[in-house]
């Protein structure tokens, strides 16, 4: 079945470092690929998308995210994280089995040591 | 432009009683999402509406959840009657068009914890 998979339940970083979040999905062909962020006691807010094209994906906030078919990866990055940035980050993919629907990975909590 | 309201922000019942949720999507979104987020999980889509019909509803447990879009706008989703592990976050989302590509907005959520 389709997946999604984020392998760092957990990430803790110093504020100001550089950060990389990992996401693996399984599907044969280029699915769509999103990233969302969730902070405490907020509803999830959308990163960036990647449908086709340029592999490096630029969204909001600083983020970016790189999709590599070989490793069937699509990692979010950030060169300096700010201590506003610990929240909830979870990586979806479009269902190939669907026209509309998109699953998501369990997720992976960044904490920002000061 | 407002974002996506749900109401209540909590709510606290026993198992075996019935709850309520409301949605108002975004003015003019088509697409009303209702997911489902257990602790430490992702969210889980439950049911998805495109205007007032159910576009997907495969992963609603039919025998005790239901929901309701009615004249295309906002949407009800109730549990009756409520088990533990109906404990979560309850997630509202729109979105302008159908489709993988359309973004989703999301509310804050409702917290659900039934005892």
């Amino acid at each position: 079945a389709q997946s999604v998979t984020q392998p760092d339940i957990h990430i803790t970083v110093s504020e100001g470092a550089s950060l990389e979040l990992r996401c693996n999905y399984s599907y044969g062909a280029t699915p769509y690929l999103f990233w969302y962020v969730q902070s405490p006691g907020q509803g999830l807010q959308l990163l960036l998308k990647y449908f086709s094209g340029d592999t490096l994906v630029q969204g909001i906030k600083g983020f970016e995210a790189e999709f590599k078919r070989s490793q069937s990866s699509f990692n979010l990055r950030k060169p300096s994280v700010h201590w506003s940035d610990a929240a909830e980050y979870f990586c979806a993919v479009g269902l190939y089995s669907s026209a509309s629907k998109i699953i998501f990975g369990s997720g992976t909590r960044l904490s920002i040591r000061p | 432009e407002a974002g996506v309201a749900q109401s209540p922000r909590y709510k606290i019942i026993e198992k075996r009683q019935s709850v309520a949720f409301w949605c108002n999507p975004i003015s003019g979104h088509a697409t009303l999402y209702w997911y489902q987020q257990i602790l430490g999980q992702g969210p889980k889509l439950l049911i998805q509406f495109q205007n007032n019909g159910v576009v997907d509803d495969s992963q609603l447990p039919k025998d005790r959840f239901s929901a309701e879009r009615l004249k295309g706008v906002d949407s009800t989703l109730k549990i009756q009657p409520a088990k533990l592990e109906d404990s979560a976050v309850y997630l509202c989302a729109s979105s302008l068009g159908f489709g993988q590509q359309e973004t989703q907005y999301f509310g804050p959520g409702t917290r659900l914890l039934v005892l």
